[in-house]
């Protein structure tokens, strides 16, 4: 069974330019969610995606968005980029939200300049 | 304060040591998982507990609910083992992150 792909592995931006990164869940998992993870703040919820409906969200301005499409793939967006917002971006799915083992994909990394 | 604390946050040791990471979370969960993330960031999930006690191989995972903490042990530790553990508990419909505990094992 194939992991969790996430691309672009890895991508450089300026400063102000917009973002979208892929994310394909394990085969038959309905929930993916997203992850930042920096030197600083370390592993950051983001947000949760279950069956196209964004479960949950965590606290990050409203630049951060997502979407998940009806055969599980997500995207996530992040407009008007920022110095700060390079990171590392994990992707996660699971076969449903709450108690279920994560499955993590390789991550893209964001470099903003 | 962070709700979740791991200790220690670096630690070193020589291969065949028994080593013990400590997890305390200071919130209400519903589960509690262990990562391992190597050099290059891929993050790998050891274990998932909501009570007592998972082993698997040399890795064993303990959480005591009444005390708010859990421990990952590894037995006859060796050099792959080197890498970040990550303590994370589902709180609020969210994961929550440690700061992570790097362990090194040297030959």
């Amino acid at each position: 069974k194939a992991g969790v792909t996430q691309t672009p592995r890895y991508l450089i931006k300026t400063r102000g330019q917009q973002v979208t990164l892929s994310c394909s869940p394990i085969s038959g998992h309905r929930s993916v969610s997203w992850y930042q993870q920096t030197p600083g703040q370390g592993l950051q919820f983001l947000f949760e995606y279950f069956s196209e409906t964004q479960r949950n969200k965590g606290n990050f301005p409203g630049r951060f968005s997502g979407r998940q499409f009806s055969n599980s793939r997500s995207e996530m967006n992040v407009s008007t980029l920022e110095l700060g917002d390079s990171a590392l971006y994990l992707c996660a799915s699971s076969l449903r939200t709450d108690y279920n083992e994560q499955f993590f994909g390789p991550g893209t990394r964001l470099t903003v300049l | 304060k962070n709700e979740v604390e791991q200790s220690p946050q670096n630690l070193t040791a020589q291969e065949g040591e028994f080593i013990t990471i400590n997890c305390s979370y200071s919130v209400g969960i519903s589960a509690l998982h262990w990562l391992q993330q190597h050099p290059g960031g891929g993050i790998v999930s050891l274990f998932m507990l909501s009570s007592g006690k998972k082993k698997h191989g040399r890795l064993i995972a303990t959480i005591n609910i009444q005390e708010k903490h859990s421990s990952l042990h590894i037995t006859a530790s060796h050099p792959r083992d080197s890498a970040v553990y990550i303590c994370a508990v589902r709180f609020a419909q969210k994961l929550v992150f440690g700061q992570g505990t790097r362990l090194t094992i040297n030959p």
